[in-house]
């Protein structure tokens, strides 16, 4: 199973937004609404951002929300800000009914100018 | 608040087996509504999906792994553990024990702070 593709960097200014995309296929991002965005600060844990494709975990900021169309899936950043300056992989279920499997994204490092 | 706390050798020699244990606090590892899992993240690089088990002792692997592997829970102690055998250097990672949530356990909603084990002799 490969891995979602993503962009190797993004950025934007304070205050602007910055779109990361999430490329996968029609066995993972394609078929399941089970996507999920994860951000990870130098030295430390990854953190869930968005799940579901669209949902935020309750103390996420409403400045992040996620989408998706076909087989690519999208997490938008809006009025960024300084401490938005991580790496954000996606994840995608890929399972089938023989096994469970989960596959990550590739990882985006978004820089605030 | 839930805490998960990763604890094992940080060295691990080739050929023989890594073995970490996660910790649970704030959160019963019998709940019916949350798994158990482990990540790894080779140092620099992206996140690999290791395995989850459920309180009841189900497990699913990752299919590239899956000889390999082997995760057990210990409801007495509220702890689960990853047993990884045959390593080699492409095993040096960050481990990561987690939550996961979600119809097929497909959310890591609360991770552990992680643990670099390298694998050298």
């Amino acid at each position: 199973q490969s891995a979602l593709t993503q962009p190797p960097s993004a950025s934007g200014s304070p205050g602007q937004s910055v779109t990361i995309s999430c490329t996968g296929t029609s066995s993972d991002v394609g078929a399941y609404n089970y996507v999920s965005w994860y951000q990870q600060h130098p030295g430390k844990a990854p953190k869930l951002m968005i799940y579901e494709v669209t949902k935020r975990p309750s103390g996420v900021p409403d400045r992040f929300s996620g989408s998706k169309s076909g087989n690519t899936a999208s997490l938008t950043v809006s009025g960024l800000q300084a401490e938005d300056e991580a790496d954000y992989y996606c994840s995608s279920y890929a399972g089938t009914n023989t096994f469970a499997l989960y596959v990550f994204g590739t990882g985006t490092k978004v820089t605030v100018l | 608040q839930l805490q998960l706390q990763e604890s094992g050798p940080g060295l691990v020699k080739p050929s023989e087996t890594l073995s970490l244990t996660c910790s649970v606090s704030g959160d019963s590892i019998r709940s019916s509504t949350h798994y158990w899992g482990w990540i790894r993240q080779p140092p620099g690089k992206g996140l690999e999906w290791i395995g989850t088990i459920y309180y009841s002792g189900s497990t699913y692997y990752n299919p590239s792994l899956k000889n390999r592997i082997t995760i057990s829970v210990d409801t007495s102690k509220n702890q689960f553990s990853l047993k990884l055998s045959s390593v080699t250097a492409a095993d040096t990672a960050i481990y990561y024990c987690l939550r996961c949530s979600g119809w097929f356990r497909e959310t890591f909603d609360s991770w552990g702070q992680g643990t670099l084990v390298t694998v050298s002799s």
